[in-house]
């Protein structure tokens, strides 16, 4: 079974600085994808980035990027340039590649708060 | 096009009662999976529809809980007869049948068992 750690439960930065999340997991397949899910208050969660284990480039979504290090299981999502709307929670998921019938495993979820 | 909708956004039952949640996934997905989020843990997965079919329901917490998706569109998840643990969010994501495309979530239903 794969397991998704992130040991940030609240980030708070100001508005416009550069912020990283961490995540962490772990698992015995070799192939996989990686998500970084980010949920606004009372809203539904959208896709923010993801990452295919078998690429070695990291991916990048305009202000996103993340940190893949597949040997150390890490996968940092970082935020350059935050911004108001960015406050949200963000959640690091894992999945296995064949179909994902399983779906998705989640951390725990990090609260990211853009101060003014 | 509308995303995929959840029905209701809040319920609040007594222990015993039955509730009935409803995800209406996004028109032309197979893939409808639900997932619950219990307070201050992880997001778990319940389950996994392919159309009609449950492709894999090893989250399902017991044989309280009931999965449908007939016909293939909507799906609905009754839990009978609800528990204290029980409460907690629940989420509804839906995606193409093509492997690794990105699934789309519901806002959820957030149950309350008192």
């Amino acid at each position: 079974a794969q397991t998704v750690t992130q040991s940030q439960p609240e980030m708070s930065v100001q508005e416009a600085e550069t912020v990283t999340l961490s995540c962490t997991y772990d698992t015995s397949e070799s192939n996989y994808y990686l998500f970084w899910y980010k949920q606004p208050p009372s809203r539904q969660m959208i896709l923010v980035i993801r990452q295919e284990a078998y690429k070695q480039q990291n991916a990048t979504e305009n202000r996103f990027s993340v940190n893949f290090q597949k040997a150390a299981k890490s996968f940092s999502l970082k935020i350059s340039d935050s911004q108001l709307g960015d406050t949200a929670m963000y959640f690091c998921a894992f999945m296995k590649q064949g179909g994902g019938a399983d779906g998705l495993t989640f951390g725990k979820g990090t609260h990211l708060i853009i101060q003014p | 096009e509308a995303g995929v909708t959840q029905f209701p956004s809040h319920s609040v039952i007594e222990k015993g009662q039955t509730v009935t949640l409803r995800c209406d996934p996004i028109s032309g997905h197979d893939n409808l999976y639900w997932y619950r989020r219990v307070m201050g843990k992880e997001i778990k997965f319940l389950l996994h529809f392919v159309k009609e079919s449950k492709q894999d329901e090893s989250g399902m917490p017991n044989n309280r809980f009931l999965a449908e998706r007939t016909g293939g569109t909507y799906s609905t998840l009754k839990v009978q007869p609800a528990e204290l643990e029980d409460s907690g969010v629940y989420f509804c994501a839906s995606s193409h049948r093509t492997e690794n495309t990105e699934a789309f979530f519901g806002q959820g239903t957030r149950l309350t068992v008192v």
